[in-house]
């Protein structure tokens, strides 16, 4: 079993809508939570941490559920801007080292 | 933006050259990374470093090798470089901890011939 999962879409939506989707992992004992942004053929860049409480960043909402071990991001408005793969990034406890899913592809259209 | 880079950034090269990427940090960043990521896929960390003198294998088995002799600077040498070898390589570093928020360059994209 992996230890990150992501849905890899890809989830095609209108300018304007809200798209959310989900990240499950695989170590109970994971700490640290990260989303982040990787356009085609470029480096991911953070988009976010995420952290127990739930936090917003501007359209950008990201989530924790620590009993369903999943976190989730949540983007209102879509802007064409915002197509891009979306990968979900855990560290993993016992070695001391962040797992990054294969990522999940929006795309937003016009 | 984070202070990372990686040269070359594109390098076409034949089977059984030796090459060496390299990847500098001006952060003053201990932690530093290199990943492998072929299109449409998932990154593999294929080595990590804790600081100065400090280098460990990753979670893909990978031909390449690595060094730190400077804080700043992390390069990755192929020996004998095959087509096999031919991906995206991302240089990554960290500030606290192998936890830690991990800043990117902007990859080598490699094609062995």
């Amino acid at each position: 079993r992996k230890e990150v999962e992501q849905d890899p879409g890809p989830f095609n939506v209108p300018e304007g809508a809200t798209v959310a989707f989900n990240c499950t992992y695989s170590n109970s004992a994971s700490q640290s939570f990260f989303w982040y942004r990787q356009d085609c053929r470029k480096e991911p860049k953070l988009l976010m941490s995420v952290y127990s409480s739930g936090n917003e960043d501007g359209r950008f909402t990201a989530q924790l559920n620590r009993a369903s071990q999943y976190i989730s991001l949540l983007i209102r408005d879509s802007k064409l801007s915002d197509s891009a793969t979306y990968l979900c990034v855990v560290n993993i406890p016992a070695d001391y080292k962040l797992s990054f899913g294969a990522g999940t592809t929006v795309t937003v259209r016009a | 933006e984070a202070d990372i880079y990686q040269t070359p950034r594109y390098l076409v090269i034949g089977t059984g050259k030796k090459i060496t990427l390299e990847c500098s940090q001006t952060m003053g960043h201990d932690k530093m990374y290199w990943y492998q990521q072929d299109p449409g896929m998932e990154l593999h960390l294929i080595h990590y470093s804790y600081g100065v003198n400090s280098t460990e294998k990753g979670d893909l088995s990978s031909e390449s090798t690595v060094s730190r002799i400077r804080t700043e600077h992390f390069p990755l040498t192929l020996e004998s470089a095959r087509p096999s070898h031919t991906s995206q390589y991302l240089c990554a570093s960290s500030e606290y901890s192998l936890t830690d928020t991990q800043y990117f360059g902007p990859g080598t994209r490699l094609t062995v011939l």
